[in-house]
């Protein structure tokens, strides 16, 4: 079974608002979790790092501000898209390495679908 | 720079075929980690594969088969007697040294149609 949930597995937003995206870690503690974009038919471009108890690392030219990302417990990462536009549409996923801290294979979650009108 | 390249967007088969996805990487480190995983249309990424950069020993897994070869920098896979549940997009992606472990750099993806 999955080892990592996304919720939700879609969602449609208004331009304008923001909208929260959850990542967690089923049956084992994620310090680490990373966050990916994937647009259609395309490959999936790292945003960023989340890092339990401090700030995330984000990868050049991704808004920290725009994508805002809390890794608040052991288990749980966030994503937020904040005032979304149209462009942020996209397929986002989230991933934790199979064992914490090494370049194991990471679990990845079923993926969030946005969709801003 | 690291980079992946999957050369073939998409390829069509017809059910128990032999299929290879091709994978080409770039690297400047010594130390690097190759994967595949399998994106089903549901959208979750099934992980395949890990091969470190230090073995080049080729693998089979049922009908499965990767060939390593650090000459040519490629990580192909073969899909043997190829089935309609094969049909995903696969990527290839690459991961740096153990310092620089969170860089995984994906290709572009291969979307693998089989056909009954």
């Amino acid at each position: 079974g999955a080892v990592v949930s996304q919720h939700p597995s879609w969602v449609i937003c208004k331009s304008g608002t923001s909208v929260k995206i959850e990542c967690r870690s089923l049956d084992f503690q994620a310090t680490t979790m990373f966050w990916y974009r994937q647009f259609p038919k395309q490959s999936l471009m790292l945003m960023a790092t989340s890092n339990e108890g401090s700030k995330a690392t984000y990868e050049q030219g991704v808004e920290k501000d725009k994508f805002l990302i809390n890794h608040a417990s052991l288990t749980l990462s966030t994503l937020t898209v904040t005032s979304a536009h149209p462009e942020d549409s996209s397929f986002y996923i989230c991933s934790a390495p199979m064992i914490q801290g090494t370049n194991s294979p990471l679990h990845f979650g079923n993926g969030t679908r946005l969709t801003v009108t | 720079a690291q980079k992946v390249t999957q050369a073939q967007t998409e390829i069509s088969v017809v059910e128990k075929e032999d299929v290879t996805l091709d994978c080409v990487y770039e690297t400047r480190d010594t130390t690097y980690y190759l994967f595949w995983y399998k994106q089903p249309p549901s959208g979750e990424l099934v992980f395949l594969i890990r091969r470190n950069s230090f073995d080049e020993q080729n693998e089979i897994s049922g009908r499965y088969s990767w060939n390593f070869q650090k000459s040519t920098s490629s990580f192909n896979f073969t899909i043997t007697a190829s089935q309609v549940v094969d049909s995903a997009v696969y990527f290839c992606a690459l991961s740096g040294p153990t310092y620089n472990f969170n860089k995984f750099y994906f290709g572009s993806g291969t979307k693998l149609n089989v056909k009954p």
